[in-house]
């Protein structure tokens, strides 16, 4: 099976614009879940959906969304860019959920100037 | 919330010998313990988990310790080889509400194989 693929692999924002990542899990996998990586915070959960429903929340700002489509892609969007958004975001796929097995993508690198 | 804390932030250990990763979790009701293996620039690779149900799972080289009493589980490789050096992540599901929540990970251990 394929493994988990993420577009656009790098991107350069500037302050105060908009972004959309995209996250294309394995196939048959329903629960797709995202993660920011940074060196202070580390990993963190942002969100997870499953069958196009946001079922979990981590806590970050509104700023943050997403959602998944009825073939399991999701898309992940962050609104007015801030510098402190300059991260890692990496998805995760799994059949069902947070319980199961989560195999990451290789994430989107994402610059805020 | 879960809350998890890994130790140490960096292990240098000579080649063939045992490396040992612990961490503890705050939430009782969390069931799922996976670790993740990060090389420089690659995505986080899931190497073994364990579920809240067992107390101790191997695979080859490796292998996973719960201990549910005292919330803590711990990584063992052993006869380590310089492909072992990367970032080890361990994590915990915890529940909330009627469902799990997202993993929460630990700092992460950056493992050092001497030759």
């Amino acid at each position: 099976k394929a493994g988990v693929t993420q577009t656009p692999r790098y991107l350069i924002k500037t302050r105060g614009q908009q972004v959309t990542l995209s996250c294309s899990p394995i196939s048959g996998h329903r629960s797709v879940s995202w993660y920011q990586q940074t060196p202070g915070q580390g990993l963190q959960f942002l969100f997870e959906y499953f069958s196009e429903t946001q079922r979990n929340k981590g806590n970050f700002p509104g700023r943050f969304s997403g959602r998944q489509f009825s073939n399991s892609r999701s898309e992940m969007n962050v609104s007015t860019l801030e510098l402190g958004d300059s991260a890692l975001y990496l998805c995760a796929s799994s059949l069902a959920g947070q319980t199961y097995e989560q195999y990451f993508g290789p994430g989107t690198r994402l610059t805020v100037t | 919330g879960e809350n998890v804390e890994q130790h140490p932030s960096t292990l240098s250990v000579q080649e063939g010998d045992s490396a040992v990763i612990k961490c503890t979790y705050s939430d009782s009701a969390s069931n799922y313990f996976p670790w993740y293996k990060q090389e420089l620039g690659k995505r986080p690779q899931l190497i073994i988990d364990i579920r809240s149900n067992v107390g101790e799972k191997k695979d080859q080289r490796i292998a996973v310790t719960l201990n549910k009493t005292a919330k803590h589980f711990s990584l063992h490789i052993t006869e380590t080889q310089p492909e072992d050096s990367a970032v080890y992540f361990c994590a915990a599901s915890g529940y909330s509400g009627g469902g799990a929540d997202g993993l929460t990970f630990g700092k992460g251990t950056h493992l050092i194989i001497q030759p």
